[in-house]
């Protein structure tokens, strides 16, 4: 079976310029979260959705950070305007509907802003 | 609040030593605790996770944790490391039943030396 997608695996990109992250969560699985890690702060969840609804946004930055899950087998997440802070490696995982909802995780983007 | 918090941001080892990585949690009710290893330039994989149908979990390449209720530990081991087995490993818990939002402990880098 296909695991978590994330495209693309590598963005570098210019300050100012908007970014989109895209993720396919594993078929069946009904929760999708977004992380962001660096050196400094570590894995931080940036929101999560259930059943595409998002739940918890409170760990999205600021409004510069949007993400949206039109349906269960896709997700984004955008930054606009990017600022060279949020050069990070973003990962995407799904859980399923059955406890106790491990997280499988995608290979991650690695995001570079100049 | 559950949190979860593991000692020691780095452990040093010899090839064929044992490994013991700490975790210790924090949860209001009988937690799902997990471990999960992380590769450079990969994403986080699931090692092993407790759902309290046993107290010793085993999980893959080797590796298992047992569940203390009475030390709110879940330390990972393995008797004889492995060269490959270097890698950043992370403990987890979330809360029953939904299970929803997962807190990552900050992580443990395993070095293992020749």
């Amino acid at each position: 079976d296909a695991g978590v997608i994330q495209s693309p695996r590598h963005e570098v990109t210019e300050m100012g310029q908007e970014v989109t992250l895209r993720c396919k969560p594993i078929s069946g699985h009904n929760s999708l979260f977004w992380y962001r890690q660096t050196m400094m702060r570590g894995l931080e969840l940036l929101i999560y959705f259930n059943n595409n609804v998002p739940i918890d946004d409170s760990g999205m930055p600021e409004d510069r950070f949007s993400a949206k899950m039109p349906n269960a087998s896709f997700s984004t997440l955008k930054i606009q305007p990017s600022e060279p802070r949020d050069s990070a490696v973003y990962f995407c995982a799904s859980s399923p509907p059955r406890p106790p909802n491990e997280q499988y995780f995608g290979p991650g983007t690695r995001l570079t802003v100049t | 609040a559950q949190s979860v918090t593991q000692l020691g941001s780095h452990v040093s080892v010899s090839e064929g030593a044992l490994v013991l990585l700490r975790c210790n949690y924090s949860s209001s009710v009988p937690p799902y605790l997990f471990w999960y290893v992380q590769y450079p330039n990969q994403g986080l994989q699931l090692l092993l996770k407790y759902t309290s149908a046993a107290t010793l979990v085993k999980g893959i390449n080797g590796f298992e944790a047992e569940f203390k209720k009475s030390e709110t530990s879940f330390h990972l081991t393995k008797p004889s490391a492995h060269m490959s087995d270097a890698a950043e490993y992370f403990c987890a818990v979330s809360d029953p039943p939904g299970g929803f939002k997962t807190i990552f402990g900050a992580g443990t880098r395993l070095f293992v030396k020749a």
